[in-house]
């Protein structure tokens, strides 16, 4: 089956510090990979996204790379600010779908 | 910006309550999803239609219902809140294609007291 398993939080970060939020699949294909971001009393915002292997998704300051021999996609920031505290989901959508598969979430807490 | 609209924002309703939580996307997309996300943040797929009268179950089990008689509105009822149906309903749409992304409304947060 399709499954996304994700790095347990909350993780708190001092402002620029370099931020890992780690994240597995488990899927048959080649499945698209997302990060989506959540701020507070927000709904969910693509953060960026890779469709197949070896595509890296950036934006804001975060990348994170597609993976298919370790099948993972690891968002990372190099220096993370205040202002990036949300909780940040992983997901797929399988090959040939639409559906998207979420992790459980990860809450990131940025302190100055 | 992301074109998906949900209302209300926030809702305080009593026990045995109906209610319906409106969903409108102005972007043309045929698949719309409802996921309910729980305080620990997790969201579980109670809903999804590709399209007009297309109505599908979720991954979890809920007893709410949808419509989709028009393709920019799927709204989510309950015929009898109860306060185990607390929580932030999140309403979503996506096109076609692969690696297409989702867009969420803001959410609606239901207290059934």
């Amino acid at each position: 089956g399709n499954s996304v398993t994700q790095m347990e939080g909350p993780v708190t970060l001092s402002e620029e510090a370099f931020l890992t939020i780690n994240c597995t699949y488990t899927a048959t294909g080649y499945p698209s990979l997302f990060w989506y971001v959540q701020y507070p009393g927000e709904g969910l915002q693509l953060l960026l996204k890779a469709t197949k292997a070896d595509d890296k998704g950036s934006n804001k300051g975060f990348e994170a790379t597609y993976r298919k021999e370790t099948t993972s996609f690891h968002l990372e920031k190099g220096s993370v600010q205040v202002s990036d505290s949300a909780v940040y989901f992983c997901a797929l959508t399988p090959t040939g779908a639409n559906n998207l598969f979420f992790g459980t979430g990860t809450r990131l807490t940025v302190i100055p | 910006e992301a074109d998906i609209y949900q209302t209300p924002r926030y809702l305080v309703i009593g026990t045995g309550k109906k209610i319906t939580l409106e969903c409108s996307q102005t972007m043309g997309h045929d698949k719309m999803y409802w996921y309910q996300q729980d305080p620990g943040m997790e969201l579980h797929l109670i809903h999804y239609s590709y399209g007009v009268n297309s109505t599908e179950k979720g991954d979890l089990s809920s007893e709410s219902t949808v419509s989709r008689i028009r393709t920019e509105h799927f709204p989510l009822t309950l015929e009898s809140a109860r306060p185990s149906h607390t929580s932030q309903y999140l309403c979503a749409s996506s096109g076609t294609g692969r690696g297409t992304e989702a867009f969420f409304g803001q959410g609606t947060r239901l207290t059934v007291v």
